[in-house]
C-alpha cells in the first residue's frame, strides 16, 4: 500500500497567518490527491482534489500544488473556521490511504 | 440535498458480527461508487472499502479483508457493511461517502459523507 505521510503533525497559528502543510507519498501518485478538512465531532470535508483543483464552495484561500510524491496544502489568511485537522489522501490506487492528519490550533 | 445516514452501530464482543447501513437520498443512488471510511477514537482517517455502482467491482483495505462484506441494494438506495469476526482495534466511527469520480480524469471525489456510526468492539 501507498504510504501517506504529512508534516508537521500539528502548528499552531493566528487569524491572518499563511500555513502549508505538506504531504508525501511513498510512490509517485502523478496529481490523485485530495485535501480533507475535519472538525472535531464532524465528518470530513472535501477541500481539494486533483492535487490542485478547488472543490466546488471552497473558499479561494486555500490551495494545493504538486506532483510525483511531494504535495503542499496553503491557506492563505488562516480564518476563525479554518481551525481544524486536516487530512491528505492519495487515490492514485487501492487501498485508498490517508495521510496521519496535521492539526491546525489557535497560537 | 445529498443525504447519507448511517446505522446499525453500537457494542459488540470481539468475535462477533456487526451490520452497518447507509441510506441514501438526495442523488441518483445507482450510478455512484460508495465508500466506507473509519476513524478510530482520537485517530486519523482509515479506507475501509468500495463497491462499485452496479455492485460488480468491490475492494477492501487489508485490515478487513476476509472479515468485512460491502453491498449494496440500488433498489433501496442502501449501502452494507457487514463486519465478522470483530476485533478490538476495528472500533471506531464508520462514515458512509459518496465518491463523484470522473472516469475521463480518473478524479475520486470523496463529496459527500455521512454523519457516522460508531462501532464498538469490547469484551
Amino acid at each position: 500500500a501507498i504510504r501517506m505521510t504529512q508534516s508537521p503533525s500539528s502548528l499552531s497559528a493566528s487569524t491572518g497567518d499563511r500555513v502549508t502543510i505538506t504531504c508525501r507519498a511513498s510512490q509517485g501518485i502523478s496529481t490523485y490527491l485530495a485535501w480533507f478538512q475535519q472538525k472535531p465531532g464532524k465528518a470530513p470535508d472535501l477541500l481539494i482534489y486533483a492535487a490542485s483543483t478547488l472543490q466546488s464552495g471552497v473558499p479561494s484561500r486555500f490551495s494545493g500544488r504538486g506532483s510525483g510524491t511531494d504535495f503542499t496544502l496553503t491557506i492563505s489568511s488562516l480564518q476563525s473556521g479554518d481551525f481544524a485537522t486536516y487530512y491528505c489522501q492519495q487515490y492514485y490506487t487501492y487501498p485508498f490511504t490517508f495521510g496521519p492528519g496535521t492539526k491546525v490550533d489557535i497560537k | 440535498q445529498v443525504q447519507l445516514v448511517e446505522s446499525g452501530g453500537g457494542v459488540v464482543q470481539p468475535g462477533r458480527s456487526l451490520r452497518l447501513s447507509c441510506a441514501a437520498s438526495g442523488f441518483t443512488f445507482s450510478t455512484y461508487d460508495m465508500h466506507w471510511v473509519r476513524q478510530a477514537p482520537g485517530k486519523g482517517l482509515e479506507w475501509v472499502a468500495v463497491i462499485s455502482s452496479d455492485g460488480n467491482s468491490k475492494y477492501y483495505a487489508d485490515s478487513v479483508k476476509g472479515r468485512f462484506t460491502i453491498s449494496r441494494d440500488n433498489s433501496k438506495n442502501t449501502v452494507i457493511l457487514q463486519m465478522d469476526t470483530l476485533r478490538t482495534d476495528d472500533t471506531a466511527v464508520y462514515f458512509c461517502v459518496r465518491d463523484d469520480h470522473d472516469d475521463i480524469w480518473g478524479n475520486y471525489r470523496f463529496d459527500s459523507w455521512g454523519q457516522g456510526a460508531l462501532a464498538t468492539v469490547s469484551s
